[in-house]
């Protein structure tokens, strides 16, 4: 939605560097960890995940971290671009009764500077 | 946005009147959600669905309640509209419960006052 944004941690960054986006979880029976991005005015769009039996993984100019000894998973954008400003949610998600249940962050305002 | 079509976009009701949120998907998918995203909350699931007639309650179900008579709708009804339910809905979908990746809707502003 339009207000998601406010109120929330912001990351600002200049267009062309790499942005990191730090996200701590609480549960360690987590199965998979999501990464998701929305724009002003969307839905949460799926970006990347990792399984927890990997520690990183790498999509089209994104990377995700996870360091399961600290309970934290990063994303990493390589080369900023304007059309990466969002808000980028974190998510874990767990095998519960047949479907994987899935609990979101609260999220992260990526704000570009061209 | 994955064949999710959320109707309405935007609606604005009174407390106490009864509300109903439909999604919409072409794509088939066994499994549908809505959501509610406030800010400081994220997302939170309301109520989700693993098939017709089957579905079951999420972390925030108190005053909702959920249909899915056909694969293709999740139908969202407030009974009894409160301010606090004042948000925006997300629909989304998944291809297999296994898998965590969703699609979600474009969402829908409700306002009740």
């Amino acid at each position: 939605g339009e207000n998601v944004g406010l109120h929330l941690p912001t990351l600002s960054v200049q267009e062309g560097d790499n942005s990191i986006i730090n996200c701590a979880y609480s549960n360690s029976a987590s199965d998979y960890f999501i990464w998701y991005k929305q724009e002003s005015g969307k839905g949460p769009q799926f970006i990347i995940d990792i399984r927890s039996n990997m520690d990183k993984r790498q999509g089209q100019r994104v990377t995700v971290l996870l360091n399961k000894t600290v309970k934290h998973l990063s994303l990493q954008i390589a080369a900023t671009q304007p059309g990466d400003s969002a808000v980028y949610f974190c998510a874990e998600s767990a095998l519960s009764g047949g479907y994987q249940k899935v609990t979101f962050g609260i999220g992260t305002k990526l704000q570009v500077i061209p | 946005d994955a064949g999710i079509t959320q109707s309405p976009r935007h609606k604005v009701t009174e407390t106490g009147t009864p509300v109903t949120l439909r999604c919409h998907q072409t794509e088939n998918h066994r499994y549908m959600y809505w959501y509610r995203q406030d800010p400081g909350h994220g997302l939170r699931l309301i109520h989700y669905s693993y098939g017709v007639k089957d579905t079951d309650k999420g972390e925030v179900s108190d005053g909702y309640s959920v249909s899915r008579s056909k694969t293709e709708d999740f139908l969202l009804t407030l009974e009894s509209a409160t301010s606090s339910q004042t948000s925006v809905y997300f629909c989304a979908i998944s291809v297999a419960g296994s898998r965590p990746e969703a699609f979600f809707g474009q969402g829908t502003r409700l306002t009740v006052v």
